[in-house]
């Protein structure tokens, strides 16, 4: 298997466009998680999807942030308009289920906003 | 609050046994001791989680207490790729989140 696939690996934009991040989960895997890493604050999920629905949001920033799984292999997340504080690389990461202890790591977008 | 406490940094001789303290003396009956990595660029990789027993893979091991206070990850033999940082993460069975904190920073040295 190919494991967790994001895309792309690194963007550079400037502050006010729209960034679109996307990963595709591992063939059979219902449980889709959005991460952000930066060295202030460490590791965070953003997001939780489990069968496609949205679980828990309490992480996403603010209201420019959305994430999306159009299919059960598939998730975006868009920030609208981007801000230099949102640099940061983001992880998605899929399980089995929600009970399933392993979350499997994309190897992650480095984004930096100008 | 940090379920977990670990040591910032520490180094290793390659070819030497790693011993990755942990302690998480809060822990409740219900949950695990999970072991993360993430070597530089890259994702953060599972390692191997437990109970209350001695787990094994073809990764490493983990030793908890009985008490179940602290725990330690043991590396048998450390090579310059297991250079990375590790975080020791208590999590229930029917928790999604995985928490990670600041890890500990481990220099595998020639």
């Amino acid at each position: 298997d190919a494991g967790v696939i994001q895309s792309p690996r690194h963007e550079v934009t400037e502050m006010g466009q729209e960034v679109t991040l996307r990963c595709k989960l591992i063939s059979g895997h219902n449980s889709l998680f959005w991460y952000r890493q930066t060295m202030m604050r460490g590791l965070e999920l953003l997001i939780y999807f489990n069968n496609n629905v949205p679980i828990d949001d309490s992480g996403m920033p603010e209201d420019r942030f959305s994430a999306k799984m159009p299919n059960a292999s598939f998730s975006t997340l868009k920030i609208q308009p981007s801000e230099p504080r949102d640099s940061a690389v983001y992880f998605c990461a899929s399980s089995l289920d929600r009970r399933q202890e392993t979350q499997y790591f994309g190897p992650g977008t480095r984004l930096l906003v100008l | 609050d940090a379920k977990t406490t670990q040591p910032p940094s520490m180094d290793c001789a390659e070819g030497r046994a790693a011993n990755l303290p942990c302690n998480h003396s809060t822990i409740s009956g219900n949950e695990y001791v999970y072991w993360y990595r993430q070597i530089h660029s890259q994702g953060p990789q599972y390692i191997i989680h437990g109970l209350k027993n001695n787990e094994t893979n073809e990764m490493a091991s983990l030793i908890i207490t009985e008490d179940r206070k602290s725990s330690t990850l043991i590396l048998p033999h450390a090579t310059l790729r297991d250079t990375a940082v590790y975080y020791c993460i208590v999590r229930g069975l029917n928790d999604y989140k995985l928490s990670f904190g600041a890890g500990t920073t481990v220099t595998v040295r020639a």
